[in-house]
């Protein structure tokens, strides 16, 4: 799997957007961009993901790079309850199945 | 819906005794995993079953761990015998799609202490 490169924690303030950025240079053709957060004490939770174009759902968008060596998760109106780590990772599509998380983003919501 | 449950939700045990960590898929998804997180290395799958089925356990670190699943709503990860080096966060997930990233639904997961 592509290696991805993201930074160790960032502060946001509650009601602004979060923009979380994620380096991956060597993905390669096949390979799609996730981001799962992890809220202190629960499991992983799915957010989004994305091969190419940019994409929004109810939690969240991914803007994805035309050269897709890089990515950045928005969070539209950050809340207190968005305070995670957040990962970024790359996988292929098919039988991506193994879940792998480095370090990830500590992201701190202030009020 | 109750989504993943997992038991215990803690565990502390001495070394050398036999822990069993149990887990109840939510209901209708066919594919099952057990990860182990700590903070040297991160989140780790360990086994994945489909339809009940093991289906990759390249992950499992060694004969001390063992998973089952004997039913669709119920799988088991055994460690006999446990030593410190096993502590850890240990989740189950399930999945309606097996083969997505995607789609895994992660349960509160057990913290392991093995003095």
């Amino acid at each position: 799997d592509a290696k991805t490169t993201q930074p160790p924690s960032m502060d946001c303030a509650e009601g602004r957007a979060a923009n979380l950025p994620c380096n991956h240079s060597t993905i390669s053709g096949n390979e799609y961009v996730y981001w799962y957060r992890q809220i202190h004490s629960q499991g992983p939770q799915y957010i989004i993901h994305g091969l190419k174009n940019n994409e929004t759902n109810e939690m969240a968008s991914l803007i994805i790079t035309e050269d897709r060596k890089s990515s950045t998760l928005i969070l539209p109106h950050a809340t207190l309850r968005d305070t995670a780590v957040y990962y970024c990772i790359v996988r292929p599509r098919s039988n991506d199945y193994k879940l792998s998380f480095g370090a990830g983003t500590t992201v701190t919501v202030r009020a | 819906d109750a989504g993943v449950i997992q038991s215990p939700r803690h565990e502390v045990t001495e070394m050398g005794q036999e822990v069993t960590l149990r887990c109840k898929p939510i209901s209708g998804h066919n594919s099952l995993f057990w990860y182990r997180q700590t903070m040297m290395r991160g989140l780790e799958l360990l086994i994945y079953f489909n339809n009940n089925v093991p289906i990759d356990d390249s992950g499992m670190p060694e004969d001390r761990f063992s998973a089952k699943m004997p039913n669709a709503s119920f799988s088991t990860l055994k460690i006999q015998p446990s030593e410190p080096r096993d502590s850890a966060v240990y989740f189950c997930a399930s999945s309606p799609s097996g083969s997505r990233a995607d789609t895994q639904y992660f349960g509160p997961g057990t913290r392991l202490t093995v003095l």
